[in-house]
């Protein structure tokens, strides 16, 4: 069936370094992916999307290329804040759902 | 615009009884999808409604069900509640009419059975 899997958290980064949280799908035909960001307490807020192959999503300073030929779309930042601080999901939408990877909790230290 | 409401946002139940959460979506939204958040099994889809009908079901059992109005409000309902049905409960609203829809999530309910 359809997965997504990200890179086990925490990730514990100095603010200003350059993050990459990986996240690798599999999936039967072409799917939207898509990077959720949840703080804590709130509910999920959408980051990026690419909906079709080498579409590049960008957001607040991130970005995700859809690859299909690694079949991955993974973040990346080049300057974190402490603001960025929070869980990451990564998912794709098939079929009317959501599949979401195990997220990546990301702690950016001043 | 507003976003999407979920009420209640805090739950406490015992084991045995039935629960009802609400979501409204964003205006002009059609379709209301419910999520269950879980540290152990993370996010897991549970339903999606369209212009009041079920159009997608998850892997979950019976004791969760749900529905839409008209006003494409929607309510999910959990009977006989169980210890693992603490989670965090998530609606997500969509125009539900492209495949790939953005969808916007409310705030969620967290739901403790004791």
């Amino acid at each position: 069936g359809n997965s997504v899997t990200q890179m086990e958290g925490p990730v514990t980064l100095s603010e200003e370094a350059f993050l990459t949280i990986n996240c690798t799908y599999t999936a039967t035909g072409y799917p939207s992916l898509f990077w959720y960001v949840q703080y804590p307490g709130e509910g999920l807020q959408l980051l990026l999307k690419a909906t079709k192959a080498d579409d590049k999503g960008s957001n607040k300073g991130f970005e995700a290329t859809y690859r299909k030929e690694t079949t991955s779309f993974h973040l990346e930042k080049g300057s974190v804040q402490v603001s960025d601080s929070a869980v990451y999901f990564c998912a794709l939408s098939q079929g009317g759902k959501l599949i979401f990877g195990q997220g990546t909790e990301l702690s950016v230290k001043p | 615009k507003a976003g999407v409401t979920q009420t209640p946002r805090y739950l406490i139940k015992t084991r045995g009884q039935q629960v009802t959460l609400s979501c409204s979506p964003i205006s002009g939204h059609r379709s209301v999808s419910w999520y269950q958040q879980t540290p152990g099994q993370g996010l897991q889809f549970l339903f999606e409604y369209f212009s009041e009908t079920q159009r997608n079901k998850g892997n979950f059992p019976g004791r969760f069900s749900g529905r839409q109005f008209s006003n494409s409000r929607s309510e999910m309902n959990v009977s006989t509640l169980e210890l693992g049905d603490s989670a965090l409960y998530l609606c997500a609203s969509s125009p539900g009419t492209a495949r790939d829809d953005g969808y916007t999530f409310g705030s969620g309910t967290r739901l403790t059975v004791v």
